[in-house]
């Protein structure tokens, strides 16, 4: 069974700051897909990032940046100088690459404020 | 062009009522599926379906969901009749493959059972 754990459920930071949101999860499969979805205020969930299994490389774009480890099972996502526009809902999401698992699987969200 | 399209956006309904949420997929998106968000719950998966046929239903939580596509740009999630704990936020979502490709999500329906 598949299994994300995002185990800060709310976090709160003043503009300018660094924020990491924390990933780790959990399969049998050998190769697997890692994601990061955005929920805004509006509510619509909206994509991020997808990486496999094989791509262990840390991946930057613009103030984001997400740093993948295997070996402790974790995919974290971090915000460089954080902005208001930035609050939201993040979620970590998995999926298996065979036809048994490949849907995703959530994990259950971490809130993110930051304050002016 | 036009991302996922679901209405109502907010529905309030009274328990025992039909309910009936809709969606349209972007254009050429082969699969579409409907996921419900809850405090308790988080996001969960209740169906989905390839070529308007549904694949996987054992997210459906009991037989007052069910689910159709009758065609490549429409789905309905129905339920009836509805009950206070089925009150969430439904979200459509589709994808042109199965992962590892992104799904699409529309801005949901929220839906109130009173």
């Amino acid at each position: 069974a598949q299994k994300v754990t995002q185990a800060q459920t709310e976090i709160s930071v003043v503009e300018k700051e660094d924020v990491t949101l924390d990933c780790v999860y959990e399969t049998r499969d050998t190769t697997y897909y890692l994601f990061w979805y955005k929920q805004p205020p509006s509510g619509e969930l909206v994509f991020l990032i997808r990486r496999n299994s094989f791509d262990e490389q840390n991946e930057i774009s613009g103030r984001y940046s997400w740093n993948f480890q295997k070996s402790t099972s974790s995919f974290n996502f971090t915000i460089t100088a954080s902005q208001v526009v930035d609050s939201a809902v993040y979620f970590c999401a998995l999926s298996g690459a065979n036809n048994a698992g490949n849907m995703l699987t959530f994990g259950g969200g971490t809130r993110l404020m930051v304050k002016p | 062009d036009a991302g996922v399209i679901q209405s109502p956006r907010h529905e309030v309904t009274e328990m025992g009522q039909e309910v009936t949420l809709r969606c349209k997929p972007i254009s050429g998106h082969d699969y579409l599926f409907w996921y419900r968000q809850t405090m308790m719950r988080g996001l969960e998966l209740l169906i989905y379906f390839n070529n308007n046929v549904p694949i996987d239903d054992s997210g459906m939580p009991e037989d007052r969901f069910s689910a159709k596509m009758p065609n490549a740009s429409f789905s309905t999630l129905k339920i009836q009749p509805s009950e206070p704990r089925d009150s969430a936020v439904y979200f459509c979502a589709s994808s042109l493959y199965l992962a590892p490709y992104e799904q699409y999500f529309g801005p949901g329906t929220r839906l109130t059972v009173t």
